[in-house]
C-alpha cells in the first residue's frame, strides 16, 4: 500500500512551452502533498505545500506564477511549470500523507525529469 | 528554521562491513521526527528508518540502526553487515508537526566496494 505515481517520469520541453507533472496517491486519500526540487547531486529543497481544496503555499523564493501547483482532488495534485525555461530543468519529486493522525511519514512518488531546451 | 546537517559528503565501506553516518539538527523544539532516506540511481526515495524524538529508544530495522542522542541533537545511522545494494544516496531528515514537510540534510554518497 501507500503508492505514489508521478507522471510523466520524464518530459523535454522547449523553451516558453508550460508542462504539466501529476501526482497521485494510488491507494489512499492524500489530504496534503509537498513538491520537491532536486537538482544533480544537491537535496530535495521544499517548493511548495498543497492540501485539497486550497491554495498551495508556497516557499520562499519560489514564483507562485511560475509553477503553478492544483490540488483538486484527494488523489491528485498537479504542478505546472508555465512558460519553462532551461534554468527549471530539474528532477521534481512529490510526496503526499494521508489525514489521519498515526501517520506521521510520508510517501514519495518516483520523481520526473524536466528538461527544458 | 531546523537545518539538518550532514557532514560527510561522501562514506565508502567494504562489503559486510559497518559504517556509520553522520547526522546533526538544530531546533528549538522539543517533540519531533527524524528519518534517514535512501535514494538509489533510480532516484525513487525509500524510508530506511524513523525516530520519534520523544522515544528514548533507538529505532533499528533489520541492519540498520541508528544512534539518537537527543540532547546533543544528533542522529546517526548504522549499516551492519553492507551489501551492493545499500549503495546509494542517503538524506537525514527532519519533520516537526506530522502535516509539516521534511527538511533534509545535503546527503551523504555511500560507496560500497566488493
Amino acid at each position: 500500500g501507500a503508492v505514489v505515481s508521478q507522471h510523466p517520469s520524464w518530459v523535454i520541453c522547449k523553451s516558453g512551452t508550460s508542462v504539466k507533472i501529476e501526482c497521485r496517491s494510488l491507494d489512499f486519500q492524500a489530504t496534503t502533498m509537498f513538491w520537491y526540487r532536486q537538482f544533480p547531486k544537491q537535496s530535495l529543497m521544499l517548493m511548495a505545500t498543497s492540501n485539497e481544496g486550497s491554495k498551495a503555499t508556497y516557499e520562499q523564493g519560489v514564483e507562485k506564477d511560475k509553477f503553478l501547483i492544483n490540488h483538486a482532488s484527494l488523489t491528485l495534485s498537479t504542478l505546472t511549470v508555465t512558460s519553462a525555461h532551461p534554468e527549471d530543468s530539474s528532477f521534481y519529486i512529490c510526496s503526499a500523507r494521508t489525514g489521519l493522525t498515526s501517520s506521521y511519514e510520508q510517501y514519495f512518488g518516483p520523481g520526473t525529469r524536466l528538461t527544458v531546451t | 528554521a531546523q537545518t539538518v546537517t550532514q557532514s560527510q559528503p561522501e562514506m565508502s565501506v567494504q562489503e559486510a562491513e559497518t559504517v556509520t553516518l553522520s547526522c546533526t539538527y538544530d531546533t528549538s523544539e522539543s517533540d519531533y521526527y527524524l528519518f534517514w532516506y535512501k535514494q538509489p540511481p533510480s532516484r525513487q526515495m525509500i524510508l530506511v528508518i524513523r525516530q520519534e524524538a520523544y522515544k528514548q529508544q533507538n529505532a533499528s530495522e533489520n541492519r540498520f540502526s541508528v544512534n539518537f542522542q537527543k540532547a546533543a541533537k544528533s542522529f546517526s545511522l548504522k549499516i551492519s553487515d553492507s551489501q551492493l545494494g545499500d549503495a546509494a544516496m542517503y538524506f537525514c531528515a527532519y519533520r516537526s508537526e506530522p502535516g509539516y514537510a521534511l527538511n533534509f540534510g545535503k546527503g551523504t554518497s555511500l560507496l560500497v566496494t566488493p
